[in-house]
């Protein structure tokens, strides 16, 4: 089936430790999208990608790096200068920036 | 403040009510998404809305799109505990095609 899949669920990380977060989708889309949810705060843009070897820095990107090596992949690393990443992530693509976004289960970080 | 205001931020209502969240911007929506979300989980697809003066449905669940492409309203009739969750308007806020900005997202409860 097709889809997009993120893990690990759970991620638990100790201060100044990078983690990285994997996306990754079957659905052919070119365009892939990394958002960071706090409560009562919405989803704020990361790191968005329209094609293969390119991304574009979102909202709130510092403390955040991305690469896009393949289309199906897009990873998303939370390096130890990400002074609160304790948050809930959730990857998305489309097939392009105008259409509807589909969404990953999400990823949660919580830094100990 | 959000450039998409959600309200109310959240919301309990007895089975079997109707109810009805809003999502209004200070900019015209180019294309104005509503998505669900379950505690803990991904954005499920809703429905989408371009054209000022919109009204798409699917079950017991209408949404609309006002004639001046500001504000967009979901209506639930008669509320069943598996409507519960979050609901979060997205939409695009440029008409160059720019990422979708999202709202703070509504909290709803159903009471049996």
């Amino acid at each position: 089936d097709g889809g997009i899949t993120q893990s690990p669920k759970y991620l638990f990380r100790k201060e100044g430790q990078n983690v990285t977060l994997s996306c990754e989708q079957n659905l052919n889309h070119d365009a892939m999208y990394w958002y960071r949810q706090d409560p009562g705060q919405g989803l704020r843009l990361i790191y968005y990608s329209q094609i293969v070897n390119d991304f574009q820095k979102g909202d709130i990107a510092e403390g955040y790096s991305v690469s896009r090596e393949k289309k199906e992949s897009f990873p998303l690393t939370v390096t130890s200068a990400q002074k609160n990443p304790t948050a809930f992530y959730l990857c998305a693509s489309s097939t392009n920036r105008y259409n509807e976004q589909f969404f990953g289960p999400g990823t949660r970080l919580t830094v100990l | 403040s959000q450039e998409l205001e959600q309200s109310p931020q959240s919301l309990i209502v007895q089975e079997g009510k109707n109810l009805t969240i809003n999502c209004t911007s200070s900019k015209t929506l180019y294309g104005l998404y509503w998505y669900k979300q379950k505690y803990g989980e991904g954005l499920i697809f809703l429905m989408m809305l371009q054209k000022g003066g919109e009204e798409k449905s699917h079950e017991k669940i209408t949404a609309k799109l006002d004639e001046k492409k500001q504000q967009s309203s979901l209506h639930i009739t008669a509320s069943q505990p598996s409507h519960a969750g979050i609901y979060l308007c997205g939409a695009g806020l440029n008409n160059a095609g720019n990422m979708l900005t999202f709202g703070g997202g509504t909290r709803l409860m159903v009471k049996p």
